[in-house]
Parts: C-alpha cells; sequence; structure tokens
C-alpha cells in the first residue's frame, strides 16, 4: 500500500519563528489533507489539496502531485500552533479512506 | 450545525466486557469511518462505510464490529475488549474528498 513519510519528526522553536513540514508519498494521489492535532487531542483541517498552493491566513500549502511530496508552511509561529501535523493520502487512487503519516511535532516556545 | 460528534468522551472497560461507540453527523455525508490512534501514531482505519447499510474493513479490523443502519450514525462495537484495544477512536466523514473528524473518544481497557 501507499506509504506516508513526513518530517521532521520533531521541531522546536521561539515564538515568532517560521517552519516548513514536508509529506512524502510513495505513489500518485488525487487528493491530500493536512491536519494539526492540538494538545487537547482535536483533529482540526488545514487544507484539502490535491496539488497547487493554498493559504490561510499564517498557513501555507503546497503540493506537487508529480513529484510525490506536499510541504507546510508556518509563518510568524505562535504558541497556539502547538502539537502535531499529520498528512494523510487516500489508500488507493480514488478511495476514499485515508493513510495517515506519523506526524511532526511542533512545539512552540514563548 | 455539529459536525461530527462521538458518544462517549471518554470510557474504562475490564478486559471481556462489550462496548458501542456511537458517531453521528448532520452533513449529509455518505462516507462514515473509524479510525484509533495509539500514542506517537497516526491514525489508522478500523473500518468505513461508503452508504447506509453498508461497511467494510480497514486496516486493523480484528476484534471490532460496526454497523451503519441509518445514513447519519456509524456504530463501532468491542465485543469482547481487550488491553490492545486501549486507545483514542475517531470517527470521520466525508461526501468526496474531505475528511472531517470527530472530537475522539479515549478508551482504556484494563
Amino acid at each position: 500500500g501507499i506509504q506516508v513519510e513526513q518530517s521532521p519528526p520533531d521541531l522546536i522553536l521561539q515564538e515568532g519563528a517560521n517552519s516548513t513540514l514536508r509529506c512524502n508519498f510513495s505513489d500518485s494521489v488525487n487528493n491530500l489533507q493536512w491536519f494539526h492535532q492540538n494538545p487537547w487531542g482535536q483533529l482540526i483541517n488545514l487544507f484539502y489539496i490535491p496539488s497547487g498552493t493554498k493559504q490561510n491566513g499564517r498557513l501555507s500549502a503546497t503540493t506537487v502531485a508529480t513529484e510525490r511530496y506536499s510541504l507546510l508552511y508556518i509563518s510568524s509561529s505562535q504558541t497556539t500552533d502547538s502539537g502535531v501535523y499529520f498528512c494523510a493520502v487516500p489508500a488507493i487512487q480514488g478511495a476514499q479512506k485515508l493513510v495517515f503519516g506519523q506526524g511532526t511535532r511542533l512545539t512552540i516556545n514563548p | 450545525n455539529a459536525g461530527v460528534t462521538q458518544t462517549p468522551k471518554f470510557r474504562v472497560l475490564k478486559t471481556g466486557q462489550s462496548m458501542t461507540l456511537l458517531c453521528a453527523q448532520d452533513m449529509n455525508h455518505e462516507y462514515m469511518y473509524w479510525y484509533r490512534q495509539d500514542p506517537g501514531m497516526g491514525l489508522r482505519l478500523i473500518h468505513y462505510s461508503v452508504g447506509e447499510g453498508t461497511t467494510a474493513k480497514g486496516e486493523v479490523p480484528d476484534g471490532y464490529n460496526v454497523s451503519r443502519l441509518k445514513k447519519q450514525n456509524f456504530l463501532l462495537g468491542l465485543e469482547s475488549a481487550a488491553p490492545s484495544q486501549t486507545s483514542v477512536y475517531f470517527c470521520a466523514s466525508s461526501w468526496w474528498g474531505e475528511q472531517f473528524f470527530g472530537p475522539g473518544t479515549r478508551l482504556t481497557v484494563l
């Protein structure tokens, strides 16, 4: 089945710093989602981004489907950005069920 | 519009006991899913449904059963709980593409 790898596994930054999180996947996909799991365990949808670039405030994401990766950018980090960031892709082309990466744990210190 | 809700939020079981987790969505989504999340890991798909009256196995289905008698509800059952089923359980729903997650149920099996 499709493999999803996220890097780095852990990232510790000071408030105000910028960061780039990467998601690599082993096969062609027709959609990709980024989630933020906050310290209370809640999964928050960030982006649904099969290809191209999207922006939402301080966050943006780019997916290059032909090269099988996606990047999540966080600018001017705030302590509330702390948590685990997951990317997820369909298990097989056209399927609805998702396969998740292991996540990147982001810690923003004040 | 409550989105995806899960009942209960927390539960402690003894080995061998049974229980049912309830997921409800008010977005008229066709697809529903049950995932489990273990410490330090991403989510893994247990079972899913592509419509009322249908169910299918995911990545880790053993020890669980599901039912989708109504479009808005998806039930996850544990017939004889085992300590290995201690986990956080997430329900999700989608129409096509983007999945939306409930708040999770934290289950401990002693």
